[in-house]
């Protein structure tokens, strides 16, 4: 069964890149779809962005300008990048991931993330 | 963007009881719809995919229905480890996007 491990900085400051990493094990980065979704502290969950076919990224369009995904295979890691961040940006970050066509049955645990000076 | 509407925000119930929970789409999303389950301090957990499967290890009380713009989750013989809040998705256009929960009280 595949594992997943959200990992990064907790505080990040305003106007600098969001940068954190989701770490595979169990199976490889490449058999699998890839999102990053968040969760600001008490609301719903917003999808970020979508990695799929091991290569093609999607993204949120209200996110569009300064997100990036990527996938190192030989880490079997994924990566979110997220830049120019403001405090609208502190959330809960969740790496997940499927076999079928995006509903998400594998989670990280998330990752908090705050932006503060 | 697709908006997913769930209602009602707040479902207070009775063990043992029947919860319907219900997610509207601005636009047909077929049945390209997938529900979760979020407690506290956890990551979501998905439960139904295509509008009405249940996901690995679901149990039968849980069931899915549902195509289009108008989708219903219904949870039987309701239990203390079903307060949750419910999230619904669609993924039949760009962007993915999510109801706004459900929060489900036992």
């Amino acid at each position: 069964q595949v594992q997943l491990q959200e990992s990064g900085p907790g505080l990040v400051k305003p106007s600098e890149t969001l940068s954190l990493t989701c770490t595979v094990s169990g199976d490889s980065i490449s058999s699998y779809h890839w999102t990053w979704i968040r969760q600001p502290p008490g609301k719903g969950l917003e999808w970020i962005g979508c990695l799929y076919n091991s290569g093609t990224t999607v993204y949120n369009p209200s996110l569009k300008s300064r997100v990036s995904i990527s996938i190192d295979t030989s880490k079997n890691q994924l990566s979110l990048n997220l830049n120019s961040v403001t405090a609208a940006d502190t959330a809960i970050y969740y790496c997940a991931t499927t076999k079928r066509w995006l509903s998400f049955d594998i989670w990280g645990p998330g990752t908090m993330v705050t932006v503060s000076s | 963007e697709i908006v997913m509407t769930q209602s009602p925000a707040t479902l207070s119930v009775s063990p043992g009881e029947r919860a319907t929970l219900s997610c509207r789409a601005s636009q047909s999303v077929n049945s390209n719809l997938a529900w979760y389950l979020q407690k506290p301090g956890q990551a979501p957990r998905l439960l139904i995919h295509g509008a009405s499967t249940r996901a690995t290890g679901i149990p039968g009380r849980l069931s899915g229905s549902g195509s289009g713009t108008e989708f219903t989750l219904s949870i039987s013989s309701l239990q203390s480890e079903d307060s949750a809040v419910y999230y619904c998705q669609q993924y039949n256009l760009w962007p993915l996007t999510f109801g706004g929960g459900t929060k489900v009280e036992i």
